[in-house]
């Protein structure tokens, strides 16, 4: 089965930097992706990290590690836009996608 | 390239009722899936498709049916609506490579 889990919510403010962890637990494992997703709107794709390890892209940044089954995605220099929910996602390379359940952040002035 | 479309984008039913939502894509991905997506609960899978005429059950399969005659579709059907049924559905597909899956904009169904 698949275990992911990670904060309901966050509230941070304009201009700081939040941290969204993710831990999972799952039966297979062959990468991790994290999307954005807007209220009414689809998911984004924002990263996936299937190696240990950083990976930044721009004011976000996401890591890894495989043998804690842990993830966080890091936010950096937050705007209001960046108010959304965030969905950690893992891959079993089975085609499929588990998803977490989503923090709520929100960033105020 | 229209990407990942979704129709209809709302629809009311009454109980017992069917109806059949409609997922195309324009980017020759092999795999499209189909989510529900309910309140405090995360994206969950109904089902899935690996290529034309395949599709596999997900994680809630049960009372949804699914049918992939052409690679760009995939179609979600639901026979006789129920009230539990009330949610937002998301198409997506992704390429060979998997590093991503691509949404469509989703479709909010209310069952009365």
């Amino acid at each position: 089965g698949q275990n992911i889990d990670q904060p309901t919510e966050m509230t941070a403010t304009e201009g700081a930097i939040v941290q969204i962890n993710c831990t999972y637990q799952t039966s297979g494992f062959n990468g991790l992706f994290w999307y954005q997703q807007h209220a009414g709107e689809a998911p984004t794709f924002l990263s996936y990290n299937v190696l240990d390890g950083l990976e930044e892209k721009g004011r976000f940044s996401s890591f890894l590690s495989r043998s804690k089954g842990y993830s966080y995605l890091l936010l950096k220099e937050l705007q209001m836009k960046d108010s959304a929910s965030y969905l950690c996602a893992v891959t079993d390379g089975d085609y499929k996608l588990s998803f977490g359940a989503g923090t709520t952040v929100t960033v105020r002035a | 390239n229209a990407g990942v479309t979704q129709t209809p984008k709302f629809r009311v039913l009454k109980t017992g009722q069917s109806m059949t939502l409609l997922c195309a894509q324009d980017m020759n991905h092999e795999y499209m899936y189909w989510y529900r997506q309910d309140p405090g609960m995360g994206l969950r899978l109904i089902h899935y498709s690996v290529g034309e005429g395949t599709t596999a059950k997900g994680e809630v399969p049960d009372g949804y049916n699914v049918s992939r005659l052409k690679k760009q579709n995939f179609l979600l059907g639901l026979e006789s609506a129920a009230p539990s049924q009330t949610s937002v559905y998301f198409c997506a597909s992704t390429s060979e490579a998997q590093e991503t899956q691509y949404f469509g904009p989703g479709t909010r169904l209310l069952v009365l």
